[in-house]
Protein backbone atom coordinates (compact mmCIF):
# COMPACT_ATOMS: atom_id res chain seq x y z
CA UNK A 1 0.00 0.00 0.00
CA UNK A 2 1.50 3.61 -1.07
CA UNK A 3 1.99 5.76 1.73
CA UNK A 4 0.99 9.89 1.67
CA UNK A 5 2.75 11.75 -1.00
CA UNK A 6 3.77 15.47 -0.35
CA UNK A 7 5.40 17.79 -2.87
CA UNK A 8 7.75 19.34 -2.98
CA UNK A 9 10.07 17.74 -0.31
CA UNK A 10 11.58 21.80 0.43
CA UNK A 11 10.72 24.52 -0.34
CA UNK A 12 12.81 28.30 0.61
CA UNK A 13 10.83 31.59 0.11
CA UNK A 14 11.55 35.09 0.84
CA UNK A 15 8.78 36.76 3.18
CA UNK A 16 6.03 38.40 1.40
CA UNK A 17 5.90 35.16 -1.19
CA UNK A 18 3.56 32.85 -1.81
CA UNK A 19 4.14 28.99 -1.73
CA UNK A 20 1.62 25.50 -2.02
CA UNK A 21 2.02 22.06 -1.13
CA UNK A 22 0.58 19.53 -2.40
CA UNK A 23 -0.95 16.26 -0.62
CA UNK A 24 -2.19 12.91 -1.91
CA UNK A 25 -3.52 10.21 0.76
CA UNK A 26 -3.44 6.66 1.02
CA UNK A 27 -6.15 5.40 -1.62
CA UNK A 28 -9.07 4.97 -0.29
CA UNK A 29 -8.77 7.38 3.02
CA UNK A 30 -11.34 9.70 3.11
CA UNK A 31 -10.17 12.04 6.19
CA UNK A 32 -7.27 14.26 5.31
CA UNK A 33 -5.21 16.75 7.83
CA UNK A 34 -3.07 19.17 7.47
CA UNK A 35 -0.55 19.55 10.29
CA UNK A 36 2.10 22.70 10.60
CA UNK A 37 5.65 21.15 12.96
CA UNK A 38 7.58 24.65 14.37
CA UNK A 39 10.99 22.49 14.96
CA UNK A 40 11.26 20.71 18.35
CA UNK A 41 7.47 20.84 19.06
CA UNK A 42 4.66 18.29 18.33
CA UNK A 43 2.50 18.62 15.17
CA UNK A 44 -0.44 21.31 15.30
CA UNK A 45 -3.49 20.67 13.10
CA UNK A 46 -4.42 23.47 10.63
CA UNK A 47 -7.03 22.19 9.20
CA UNK A 48 -9.18 18.80 8.49
CA UNK A 49 -10.66 17.33 5.54
CA UNK A 50 -13.92 14.90 5.01
CA UNK A 51 -13.64 14.00 1.80
CA UNK A 52 -14.01 17.38 -0.10
CA UNK A 53 -15.47 19.00 3.30
CA UNK A 54 -13.88 20.89 5.95
CA UNK A 55 -14.40 19.65 9.28
CA UNK A 56 -12.28 21.58 11.36
CA UNK A 57 -9.78 24.81 10.70
CA UNK A 58 -10.08 26.68 13.68
CA UNK A 59 -6.52 27.18 14.30
CA UNK A 60 -5.78 27.40 10.48
CA UNK A 61 -4.97 31.33 9.77
CA UNK A 62 -7.31 32.30 7.33
CA UNK A 63 -6.07 35.87 6.58
CA UNK A 64 -3.16 33.93 5.14
CA UNK A 65 -3.13 30.24 5.00
CA UNK A 66 -6.15 28.57 2.59
CA UNK A 67 -6.66 24.62 1.66
CA UNK A 68 -8.82 22.74 -0.25
CA UNK A 69 -9.68 19.25 -1.74
CA UNK A 70 -11.74 19.15 -4.65
CA UNK A 71 -12.35 16.42 -5.32
CA UNK A 72 -11.87 14.55 -2.06
CA UNK A 73 -8.93 12.90 -2.96
CA UNK A 74 -5.72 15.39 -3.61
CA UNK A 75 -5.25 18.11 -1.38
CA UNK A 76 -3.07 21.77 -1.48
CA UNK A 77 -2.49 23.79 1.29
CA UNK A 78 -1.38 27.81 -0.09
CA UNK A 79 0.09 30.57 2.14
CA UNK A 80 0.30 33.76 0.55
CA UNK A 81 2.10 36.48 2.22
CA UNK A 82 4.45 34.09 3.86
CA UNK A 83 6.46 35.76 7.05
CA UNK A 84 9.58 34.45 8.86
CA UNK A 85 7.25 32.41 11.46
CA UNK A 86 5.75 29.95 9.02
CA UNK A 87 9.17 28.30 8.83
CA UNK A 88 8.32 24.57 9.25
CA UNK A 89 7.38 21.03 8.24
CA UNK A 90 3.82 21.23 7.02
CA UNK A 91 2.42 17.82 7.30
CA UNK A 92 0.09 16.04 5.63
CA UNK A 93 -1.63 12.87 7.22
CA UNK A 94 -4.92 10.64 6.21
CA UNK A 95 -7.03 8.34 7.69
CA UNK A 96 -9.49 5.71 6.52
CA UNK A 97 -12.37 8.02 7.94
CA UNK A 98 -13.45 10.40 10.12
CA UNK A 99 -14.53 7.93 12.84
CA UNK A 100 -12.73 8.33 16.55
CA UNK A 101 -9.73 6.40 17.51
CA UNK A 102 -8.91 6.06 13.52
CA UNK A 103 -4.68 5.85 13.04
CA UNK A 104 -3.52 8.95 11.28
CA UNK A 105 -0.70 7.73 9.02
CA UNK A 106 1.79 10.86 7.86
CA UNK A 107 3.76 11.75 5.16
CA UNK A 108 7.08 12.52 4.66
CA UNK A 109 6.47 16.21 4.95
CA UNK A 110 7.79 19.83 3.21
CA UNK A 111 10.08 21.63 4.82
CA UNK A 112 9.23 25.13 4.39
CA UNK A 113 12.45 28.36 5.18
CA UNK A 114 10.72 31.60 5.05
CA UNK A 115 13.96 34.10 4.70
CA UNK B 1 -5.62 22.12 25.04
CA UNK B 2 -1.90 20.26 24.54
CA UNK B 3 -1.04 17.32 26.45
CA UNK B 4 1.42 17.52 28.90
CA UNK B 5 4.48 14.85 28.64
CA UNK B 6 6.61 13.75 30.91
CA UNK B 7 9.95 13.35 31.49
CA UNK B 8 11.19 15.80 29.06
CA UNK B 9 14.44 13.66 27.70
CA UNK B 10 15.74 10.34 28.44
CA UNK B 11 19.14 8.83 27.93
CA UNK B 12 19.30 4.68 28.20
CA UNK B 13 21.80 2.17 27.32
CA UNK B 14 20.62 -0.83 25.32
CA UNK B 15 18.47 -3.24 26.94
CA UNK B 16 17.39 -0.58 29.59
CA UNK B 17 13.41 0.13 30.01
CA UNK B 18 11.45 3.70 29.68
CA UNK B 19 8.19 5.26 30.61
CA UNK B 20 6.75 7.98 29.31
CA UNK B 21 3.81 9.88 30.03
CA UNK B 22 1.21 12.08 28.48
CA UNK B 23 -1.56 13.95 30.74
CA UNK B 24 -4.68 15.97 30.00
CA UNK B 25 -6.73 18.05 31.66
CA UNK B 26 -9.31 17.11 29.22
CA UNK B 27 -11.63 14.27 28.66
CA UNK B 28 -10.44 11.89 25.93
CA UNK B 29 -11.65 9.60 23.80
CA UNK B 30 -8.17 7.77 22.55
CA UNK B 31 -4.60 8.44 22.69
CA UNK B 32 -1.83 7.94 19.88
CA UNK B 33 1.33 7.14 19.81
CA UNK B 34 3.86 8.38 17.72
CA UNK B 35 7.59 7.95 16.76
CA UNK B 36 9.67 10.92 14.86
CA UNK B 37 12.64 10.13 13.87
CA UNK B 38 15.21 12.97 12.96
CA UNK B 39 14.43 14.95 9.92
CA UNK B 40 11.37 12.43 9.22
CA UNK B 41 7.46 12.06 9.70
CA UNK B 42 5.83 10.94 12.53
CA UNK B 43 5.17 6.77 12.48
CA UNK B 44 1.85 5.48 13.97
CA UNK B 45 2.43 2.95 16.82
CA UNK B 46 -0.76 2.25 18.66
CA UNK B 47 -3.62 4.28 19.75
CA UNK B 48 -5.31 3.52 23.32
CA UNK B 49 -9.10 3.87 23.42
CA UNK B 50 -10.88 5.17 26.45
CA UNK B 51 -12.03 1.87 28.80
CA UNK B 52 -8.47 1.65 30.22
CA UNK B 53 -7.08 -1.21 27.69
CA UNK B 54 -3.42 -1.84 27.27
CA UNK B 55 -1.95 -2.30 24.23
CA UNK B 56 1.30 -3.93 23.39
CA UNK B 57 3.20 -3.98 20.12
CA UNK B 58 6.77 -5.92 20.27
CA UNK B 59 8.29 -4.79 23.57
CA UNK B 60 6.58 -1.61 23.25
CA UNK B 61 3.21 -1.43 24.98
CA UNK B 62 1.07 1.46 26.38
CA UNK B 63 -2.11 1.85 29.22
CA UNK B 64 -4.74 4.63 29.32
CA UNK B 65 -6.02 5.87 32.51
CA UNK B 66 -9.08 7.07 32.00
CA UNK B 67 -10.03 8.33 35.43
CA UNK B 68 -6.72 10.18 35.50
CA UNK B 69 -6.90 11.38 31.63
CA UNK B 70 -3.02 9.34 31.30
CA UNK B 71 -1.66 7.21 29.10
CA UNK B 72 1.66 5.80 29.25
CA UNK B 73 4.10 4.28 27.19
CA UNK B 74 6.47 0.85 27.93
CA UNK B 75 9.79 0.59 26.50
CA UNK B 76 10.98 -2.74 27.07
CA UNK B 77 14.53 -4.20 26.51
CA UNK B 78 15.43 -0.72 24.56
CA UNK B 79 17.34 -1.01 21.13
CA UNK B 80 18.64 1.09 19.13
CA UNK B 81 16.48 1.62 17.00
CA UNK B 82 13.67 2.64 19.63
CA UNK B 83 15.96 6.16 19.34
CA UNK B 84 13.46 9.17 18.76
CA UNK B 85 10.97 11.44 19.90
CA UNK B 86 8.33 9.84 21.19
CA UNK B 87 4.72 12.00 20.94
CA UNK B 88 1.47 11.85 22.33
CA UNK B 89 -1.59 13.03 20.11
CA UNK B 90 -4.63 12.90 22.16
CA UNK B 91 -8.38 13.59 20.78
CA UNK B 92 -11.31 14.70 22.62
CA UNK B 93 -14.90 13.22 21.22
CA UNK B 94 -16.06 14.26 17.83
CA UNK B 95 -13.41 12.76 15.82
CA UNK B 96 -11.66 15.43 15.94
CA UNK B 97 -7.55 15.72 14.41
CA UNK B 98 -5.12 15.01 17.09
CA UNK B 99 -3.50 17.39 19.50
CA UNK B 100 -0.04 16.44 20.14
CA UNK B 101 2.35 17.16 23.31
CA UNK B 102 5.90 18.18 23.02
CA UNK B 103 7.38 15.76 22.96
CA UNK B 104 10.02 12.90 24.58
CA UNK B 105 13.48 12.59 23.25
CA UNK B 106 14.59 9.04 23.53
CA UNK B 107 18.42 8.74 23.01
CA UNK B 108 19.77 4.68 23.28
CA UNK B 109 23.06 4.23 24.00
CA UNK B 110 24.96 1.04 23.04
Amino acid sequence: EAGVAQSPRYKIIEKRQSVAFWCNPISGHATLYWYQQILGQGPKLLIQFQNNGVVDDSQLPKDRFSAERLKGVDSTLKIQPAKLEDSAVYLCASSLDWTSGRAGHFGPGTRLTVT
Amino acid sequence: QQPVQSPQAVILREGEDAVINCSSSKALYSVHWYRQKHGEAPVFLMILLKGGEQKGHDKISASFNEKKQQSSLYLTASQLSYSGTYFCGTEAAGADGLTFGKGTHLIIQP
